[in-house]
């Protein structure tokens, strides 16, 4: 049972659009989302992440959106630049400290020039 | 800061053979380390949950007699696979928690 959804494999955009990156997710115990950027062969790194009690979050040119009723997430990425070329996964976790993430299954973006 | 390592970062063994992995957060103590495997193209699989001086807590459906966990210290946990078969052939990623979770960078195991 795939709890953490990104229904979109892949992405591409040109350099300086807008990308946005979809989640969606079934259970209703998650309250706190994290966006991730990995490269092959490495360790996922932390982007950027938002608590449900937010609708919004923003840092840079990353900007995540939550819409609870909807168990809807997005990461915004403004202007996409060829450097953001990556695997995104979003995760999702319940309250508590260091409790375990379920991570969605991934969209590979790919920014053109 | 929260900077975790991994070793070795690639490794190839032969089919029945045992392989160990470590994972160690080098600049703080982690409270719970998770084990997560990623085959091609497919989403990061959680493995186990470890915390120091306690046995690992495994998901449904992973052999915890397959994928032996040791914590041993708030800085260091390690992943033995043992009897490797061709299957177990994937890459290995680790985390450390205090309350945010820092990822290692993996371990591609390739079993022959």
């Amino acid at each position: 049972d795939q709890q953490v959804k990104q229904n979109s494999p892949s992405l591409s955009v040109q350099e300086g659009r807008i990308s946005i990156l979809n989640c969606d997710y079934t259970n209703s115990m998650f309250d706190y989302f994290l966006w991730y950027k990995k490269y092959p062969a490495e360790g996922p790194t932390f982007l950027i992440s938002i608590s449900s009690i937010k609708d919004k979050n923003e840092d840079g040119r990353f900007t995540v959106f939550l819409n609870k009723s909807a168990k809807h997430l997005s990461l915004h990425i403004v202007p996409s630049q060829p450097g953001d070329s990556a695997v995104y996964f979003c995760a999702a976790r319940r309250a508590g400290t260091a409790s375990k993430l379920t991570f969605g299954t991934g969209t590979r973006l790919q920014v053109t020039l | 800061g929260a900077v975790v390592s991994q070793h070795p970062s690639w490794v190839i063994c032969k089919s029945g053979t045992s392989v160990k992995i470590e994972c160690r957060s080098l600049d703080f103590q982690a409270t719970t380390m998770f084990w997560y495997r990623q085959f091609p193209k497919q989403s990061l699989m959680l493995m186990a949950t470890s915390n120091e001086g306690s046995k690992a807590t495994y998901e449904q459906g992973v052999e915890k007699d397959k994928f032996l966990i040791n914590h041993a210290s708030l800085t260091l946990s390690t992943l033995t696979v043992t009897s490797a078969h061709p299957e177990d052939s994937s890459f290995y990623i680790c985390s450390a928690a205090t309350y945010e979770q820092y990822f290692g960078p993996g371990t591609r195991l390739t079993v022959t």
